[in-house]
């Protein structure tokens, strides 16, 4: 069966200081994994996606995801973190007529 | 949250009542899910819909019901039979069900059932 793992509940990190989400997954066949952003009391936000092809995949609000086929994970990144970056992120993987979604990691990014 | 409306915001009803939330969307998809979040859970899915007058159960369907009658709507009922309906709701819907099609979301509904 598809699923995601997001090993950490919370992130924390400085406002202009790289930030890294990590997600980690198990499917069967080719991967589709997504990021999803949520801010308080609001539905969630598409970042970006991959589906084949480059493993670094650029997305919305400067941020990017790598994709490493050995390590299977689909790590979220930005080179240099905003407040307003602050938010809870999801990792997501298509199954088959669905999505599978990871628990959520909450970012907090401090001035 | 474009495309896609979900009423109303907040929602609260006593225990033993049904209660109905309104999901629409103006993006021409096919397909349509609810999800229900719970704090350190995620989102769980409840019911999706790969066409007009055809809807599959998720995970979590039990005390819940669907229907979709039109492309545009996808209303979720919430029935007494749900023993803890307390949670966050979250309509999406994508151009289709498989391969990287990626999901949209609406803004939610947060239920209260005192």
């Amino acid at each position: 069966a598809q699923s995601v793992a997001q090993p950490e509940d919370q992130v924390n990190v400085a406002e202009g200081n790289p930030l890294t989400v990590k997600c980690t997954y198990s499917v069967s066949g080719n991967p589709y994994l997504f990021w999803y952003v949520q801010y308080p009391n609001r539905g969630l936000q598409f970042l970006l996606k991959y589906i084949t092809g480059d493993n670094l995949v650029k997305g919305s609000y400067g941020f990017e995801a790598e994709f490493n086929k050995s390590q299977t994970s689909f790590h979220l990144k930005k080179p240099s973190a905003l407040v307003s970056d602050s938010a809870l992120y999801f990792c997501a993987v298509r199954a088959f007529n669905d999505m599978r979604f990871g628990a959520g990691t909450r970012l907090t990014v401090k001035p | 949250d474009g495309g896609i409306t979900q009423s109303p915001k907040y929602l609260f009803r006593k225990e033993g009542q049904n209660v109905t939330l309104s999901c629409e969307q103006n993006l021409n998809h096919d397909a349509m899910y609810w999800y229900r979040q719970d704090p350190g859970q995620g989102l769980r899915l409840i019911y999706y819909s790969q066409i007009v007058n055809d809807f599959q159960k998720g995970d979590i369907a039990e005390g819940y019901s669907v229907s979709r009658e039109k492309k545009e709507s996808f209303p979720l009922t919430v029935t007494s039979a749900q023993k803890n309906p307390t949670a966050f709701y979250l309509c999406a819907s994508s151009i289709g069900t498989g391969g990287g099609y990626e999901q949209y979301f609406g803004p939610g509904t947060r239920l209260t059932v005192t």
